[in-house]
């Protein structure tokens, strides 16, 4: 069913360090997951996506963990920028395409100068 | 990458008008687009799945007579929210979907019933 936030958890983290934004599940059968940035006022941007077959995937700064065992997702981007700050939302779908996303309640991610 | 547009981006209007919104896939083709409603600080919600030339498929509680949605070429689809009322006031999102994975987002239109 559908996941939504009646507030969003935030992380704050210094320019330069690395974040980690954790995101649970909520379906056993999902079998591919994505990582979307929304800047204020914007809509979704993707980032990063993953299959189920895999239990890690890296970008250009960013990587992906999966943990199905325990329905668990989360993001990590390596010396955070203050252009990184934004409101970060996992997805989740089944059959390996983007058909019907369930959005996660998302995290709201403040890079501090 | 996919482009996805949005109009208006913004829009105001008194309570019991009726209030249209456009999505384009600007260089693509899209059969099915998406709509979505984002109140402040939540996650997306699904709203319908609009498909090019059939009615569109609508989630639980989405009230079908109250967002009509035609999707009437490959890469237009619209959402007609009538008779607002401000409890309607909300950011509304499109997305199009370009082949089998990829969906990509319009910029939001923000929504305002007085």
């Amino acid at each position: 069913g559908e996941s939504v936030g009646l507030h969003l958890p935030t992380l704050s983290v210094q320019e330069g360090d690395n974040s980690i934004i954790n995101c649970a599940y909520s379906n056993s059968a999902s079998d591919y997951f994505i990582w979307y940035k929304q800047e204020s006022g914007k809509g979704p941007q993707f980032i990063i996506d993953i299959r189920s077959n895999m239990d890690k995937r890296q970008g250009q700064r960013v990587t992906v963990l999966l943990n199905k065992t325990v329905k668990h997702l989360s993001l990590q981007i390596a010396a955070t920028q203050p252009g990184d700050s934004a409101v970060y939302f996992c997805a989740e779908t089944l059959s390996g395409s983007a058909r019907q996303l369930t959005f996660g309640s998302g995290t709201q991610l403040t890079v501090l100068p | 990458g996919a482009v996805v547009s949005q109009h208006p981006s913004r829009v105001i209007c008194k309570s019991g008008t009726s209030v249209k919104i456009e999505c384009r896939s600007l260089d693509f083709q899209a059969t099915t687009m998406f709509w979505y409603r984002q109140f402040p600080k939540q996650s997306l919600m699904l709203m319908a799945t609009s498909n090019e030339g059939s009615k569109a498929t609508y989630e639980q509680g989405v009230e079908k007579d109250k967002f009509l949605i035609n999707h009437a070429s490959l890469t237009l689809s619209t959402l007609t929210v009538t008779s607002a009322h401000p409890e309607d006031s909300s950011f509304y999102i499109c997305s199009a979907l370009a082949g089998v994975n990829e969906q990509f987002f319009g910029p939001g239109t923000r929504l305002t019933v007085l």
